[in-house]
């Protein structure tokens, strides 16, 4: 079946740097990226769509500046997280969707940010 | 998107069969009914999906009932693998591509 990586899978920074998570498509072409955060015993919550060549679309309360979205690349969409604090500390899971499937969203292994 | 409701969490013995409860009393004619499942500390995973007859693959089965409010996830014979967190997520194909996540069951498999 269809391969999300990310990476790194874990990452630990201090508090006001900046941290960026990679989303890959390893074997087929995604037109559509997502990107999702999850608490600690909670369920997710979507964040941003990212399509190939235009601007994401975030989800209400999500600052857009915080959360910068590229998709350079129809397999590659990274995440950086700007001026992190310890709140920003939680995992990271994007998904991708193929080209041709609209009902299977393959799901990357988390990226775990702890923030000190 | 329309809601759906499970149960916060459920426990089955390893080999036996689990049925997983879903409500969706207000689904629309256009809704997808979908199934992912997490696994401890990784992302999710697509399970099944249908619209109104029964289906079945590998994982699981999907039953669907006749008037589409309700529907229950299927695993024959669970085993400690199976140990996950299951989401009952509604998708209209022709709507936003995004899957919106409720809180799902928390299922429990003892040896």
């Amino acid at each position: 079946g269809a391969v999300v990586s990310q990476h790194p899978s874990r990452v630990i920074c201090k508090s006001g740097t900046s941290v960026k998570i990679e989303c890959r498509s390893l074997d087929f072409q995604a037109t559509t990226m997502f990107w999702y955060r999850q608490f600690p015993k909670q369920s997710l919550m979507l964040m941003a769509t990212s399509n190939e060549g235009s601007k994401a679309t975030y989800e209400q309360g999500v600052e857009k500046d915080k959360f910068l979205i590229n998709h350079a690349s129809l397999t590659l969409s990274t995440l950086t997280v700007t001026s992190a604090h310890p709140e920003d500390s939680s995992f990271y899971i994007c998904s991708a969707r193929g080209i041709g499937g609209w009902y299977e969203q393959y799901f990357g292994p988390g990226t775990r940010l702890t923030v000190t | 998107d329309a809601k759906t409701t499970q149960p916060n969490s459920m426990e089955s013995n390893e080999e036996e069969p689990v049925h997983l409860p879903c409500n969706h009393s207000t689904i629309s004619g256009t809704d997808y009914i979908h199934w992912y499942r997490q696994l401890p500390s990784q992302g999710p995973e697509y399970v099944i999906h249908g619209l109104t007859s029964n289906v079945n693959n590998r994982m699981a089965s999907l039953a669907i009932a006749e008037d589409r409010k309700s529907s229950t996830l299927i695993l024959h014979r669970a085993t400690l693998r199976d140990a996950a967190v299951y989401y009952c997520i509604l998708r209209d194909p022709q709507g936003a591509q995004k899957l919106v996540f409720g809180q799902g069951t928390r299922l429990t498999i003892n040896p």
